[in-house]
């Protein structure tokens, strides 16, 4: 079964530093999300994408955030200057666009951990 | 505001039948997912609703009233593997979900 995954699995970087989370997602699909899960709390929507620009975002995603579609199959998560508080796992989406609504597949996470 | 509410925990034995049960309040309503997650991995997709009533899919099921903001998540011929996080989601007028803080279920032999 065709998956979403996401690269890589851990990430350990000092506060300050940028950081790139990368998402491969299900081959046909059209629409993609990033969410993140602080420990012990509920996922929450960063943002999402849709025909080569964002459709929504959460107040989560200020101006340190950003996302790209470099080429036909990456999708990805820039964090230009990090926070402590950025620690989470982030966890990519995507579905398909066509059926009603279809449910969003997730990757296993990147485990982002800022020291 | 938007707002999910489900229990935070709940335990059950194996072989028996548990229900989980989600109240939303969300701006819109374009449908009710269920995921799976067990501890420090992904969310598994379980099941959804759109219209009112029960969708079933083999050992789960799930039932949906838009009137009273509420579903629950039914889970029958419980095993150990069962024992994980279940998230009650919402997909309100927009295309992003809602989750709520889920329910950790622990499933005793």
């Amino acid at each position: 079964e065709p998956e979403v995954t996401q690269t890589p699995s851990h990430q350990v970087t000092q506060m300050g530093q940028e950081v790139i989370l990368r998402c491969v997602p299900i081959s046909n699909h059209l629409y993609f999300y990033w969410y993140r899960q602080i420990l012990g709390q509920k996922v929450e929507f960063l943002v999402s994408f849709y025909n080569n620009e964002i459709s929504e975002k959460s107040e989560i995603f200020d101006d340190q955030f950003s996302v790209e579609r470099p080429d036909g199959s990456n999708f990805t998560l820039k964090i230009r200057s990090t926070k402590l508080e950025d620690s989470a796992m982030y966890f990519c989406a995507s579905r398909t666009g066509t059926g009603g609504p279809q449910p969003q597949h997730f990757g296993d996470g990147t485990r982002l951990s800022i020291l | 505001g938007q707002n999910i509410d489900q229990p935070t925990e709940m335990t059950a034995t194996e072989g028996a039948i548990v229900q989980i049960n989600c109240t939303y309040q969300t701006s819109g309503f374009n449908g009710l997912f269920w995921y799976q997650q067990h501890a420090g991995e992904a969310p598994t997709f379980l099941s959804y609703n759109v219209l009112d009533g029960l969708e079933e899919k083999g050992r789960f099921s799930s039932f949906l009233s838009r009137s009273k903001g509420y579903s629950y998540l039914l889970l029958k011929e419980l095993q150990m593997k069962d024992s994980a996080s279940y998230l009650c989601a919402v997909r309100p007028n927009t295309d992003k979900l809602i989750f709520g803080t889920g329910t950790r279920l622990q499933v005793f032999p």
